[in-house]
C-alpha cells in the first residue's frame, strides 16, 4: 500500500537552514503537502507542490520534488526558533481528498 | 472567519465509557475526516465522508462510529470498545477540488481517567 517516510528529528541552530526529507510510495500521487503542527495545535498548511513540478519557493520555504526518486524536500532558510514544531509531509492520490501523511519530524532550533 | 471548530479541547473518559467528539466547519465543505495522533506515528484516518448521509471506514476505524447527518458536522464516538482511546483526534476537512487541501481543527486530547 502507500507509505510516506520521514526522520523523526531535526536539530539545528537559529540562522542556519534547515532541510527535512520525505520518501513516498504511490506513483500516482497528485499533490504533496507540508503541514506544520506546533504544541497541542492542529495542522497547517505551510506549502505544496503539484507532481509535474521540480521546485515552489515562498519566501523562506523552498520545497524540492524529484519524482523519479519518489523523494521531497522542504528547505526552511534563517530558521528561527518560532520554527520549532513537528512538520509532515502528506500526498493525494489522483482524486484528491485523502491524504496519506509521515510520521512527522520534529525540528529544534537552537538559539 | 470560516473554520473547523473542534471540542473540547481536553476529554477524559473512564474505562467502558463511550465520548463524543464534535467536528464542526463552516467553510461549506463536503468532505470531512477524522485522524488519530500518536507519538511518532503521524495521523492515521478513522473515517470520513465525503456528502452527507455517507461515510467510510478509513485504516483504523475499530472502536469508532461516526454520523454525518448535517453537511457542517461529524461527530466521532470513541466506543468502549477502543481498548487503547488515549490519542489527539484531528478534524479535517476538504472542498473536493483535487488542487486544494485539507484544513484542519485544532484537535481534542482523549485521556482514560
Amino acid at each position: 500500500g502507500e507509505d510516506v517516510e520521514q526522520s523523526l528529528f531535526l536539530s539545528v541552530r537559529e540562522g542556519d537552514s534547515s532541510v527535512i526529507n520525505c520518501t513516498y510510495t504511490d506513483s500516482s500521487s497528485t499533490y504533496l503537502y507540508w503541514y506544520k503542527q506546533e504544541p497541542g495545535a492542529g495542522l497547517q498548511l505551510l506549502t505544496y507542490i503539484f507532481s509535474n513540478m521540480d521546485m515552489k519557493q515562498d519566501q523562506r520555504l523552498t520545497v524540492l520534488l524529484n519524482k523519479k526518486d519518489k523523494h521531497l524536500s522542504l528547505r526552511i532558510a534563517d530558521t528561527q526558533t518560532g520554527d520549532s514544531a513537528i512538520y509532515f509531509c502528506a500526498e493525494s492520490g489522483a482524486q484528491g481528498g485523502k491524504l496519506i501523511f509521515g510520521q512527522g519530524t520534529e525540528l529544534s532550533v537552537k538559539p | 472567519d470560516g473554520g473547523i471548530t473542534q471540542s473540547p479541547k481536553y476529554l477524559f473518559r473512564k474505562e467502558g465509557q463511550n465520548v463524543t467528539l464534535s467536528c464542526e466547519q463552516n467553510l461549506n465543505h463536503d468532505a470531512m475526516y477524522w485522524y488519530r495522533q500518536d507519538p511518532g506515528q503521524g495521523l492515521r484516518l478513522i473515517y470520513y465522508s465525503q456528502i452527507v448521509n455517507d461515510f467510510q471506514k478509513g485504516d483504523i476505524a475499530e472502536g469508532y462510529s461516526v454520523s454525518r447527518e448535517k453537511k457542517e458536522s461529524f461527530p466521532l464516538t470513541v466506543t468502549s470498545a477502543q481498548k487503547n482511546p488515549t490519542a489527539f483526534y484531528l478534524c479535517a476537512s476538504w472542498p473536493g477540488t483535487v488542487n486544494q487541501p485539507q484544513h484542519f481543527g485544532d484537535g481534542t486530547r482523549l485521556s482514560i481517567l
